[in-house]
């Protein structure tokens, strides 16, 4: 069965700093895989995704990703972060099958923002 | 364009009882899907609806059941509810043939007591 790891539960950033968000996943081939940000109260909003192709992806507020397949891996990245960018972060994997289009996510990294 | 939106926003029942929650789709998107978010957690897939029937189902047992309707919107229904059903309800919508690119709406808040 397909599975998402975050290694990171609790991330603590300064302002400015850059930042890098763990995603591992298990799964016997490559999947779609996504970045979603949820800010308290609130929904999932995509923040980028990756079917195939070159393997860095930009997306929105400035994150991108980069997916290692050797490393079955799909790191987030920025290289300045803003306090807008506290919240929680979950990565998650597509698996291609036939049928329903389900996302598997993975236990999310809540980030904080020191000022 | 108008996004998904989830009535209602916060929901308190009490265990045993039945709970309907609804999900209007973004404009054109055909397929809803459904996640159960308990607390410090991923979302985990409930079930999915595309074009009014049930497209797949996740690891949930069978008092969990859904409806699409033909505009495309859905409902959640939970019976005989229990104290670890507490958790935030996410719909999601997106087109059939998409690729996964699910859009979400703010959730419901099951609280239950």
């Amino acid at each position: 069965a397909q599975s998402v790891t975050q290694p990171d539960i609790h991330i603590t950033v300064s302002e400015g700093a850059s930042l890098e968000l763990r995603c591992n996943y298990s799964y016997g081939a490559t999947p779609y895989l996504f970045w979603y940000v949820q800010s308290p109260g609130q929904g999932l909003q995509l923040l980028l995704k990756y079917f195939s192709g070159d393997t860095l992806v930009q997306g929105i507020k400035g994150f991108e990703a980069e997916f290692k397949r050797s490393q079955s891996s799909f790191n987030l990245r920025k290289p300045s972060v803003h306090w807008s960018d506290a919240a929680e972060y979950f990565c998650a994997v597509g698996p291609i099958f036939q049928g329903a289009q389900k996302l598997v996510f993975g236990q999310g990294t809540r980030l904080t923002i020191n000022p | 364009e108008t996004g998904v939106t989830q009535s209602p926003t916060h929901l308190i029942k009490t265990r045993g009882q039945q709970v309907t929650l609804r999900c209007s789709s973004q404009s054109g998107h055909n397929t809803v899907s459904w996640y159960q978010q308990a607390l410090g957690q991923g979302p985990q897939f409930i079930f999915q609806y595309y074009r009014e029937e049930e497209n797949g189902r996740g690891n949930f047992p069978p008092r969990f059941s859904g409806l699409q309707f033909p505009n495309y919107s859905s409902e959640l229904n939970v019976n005989a509810l229990e104290l670890d059903d507490s958790a935030l309800y996410l719909c999601a919508s997106s087109l059939g043939d998409s690729r996964y690119e699910q859009y979400f709406g703010p959730g419901t808040r099951l609280t239950v007591t």
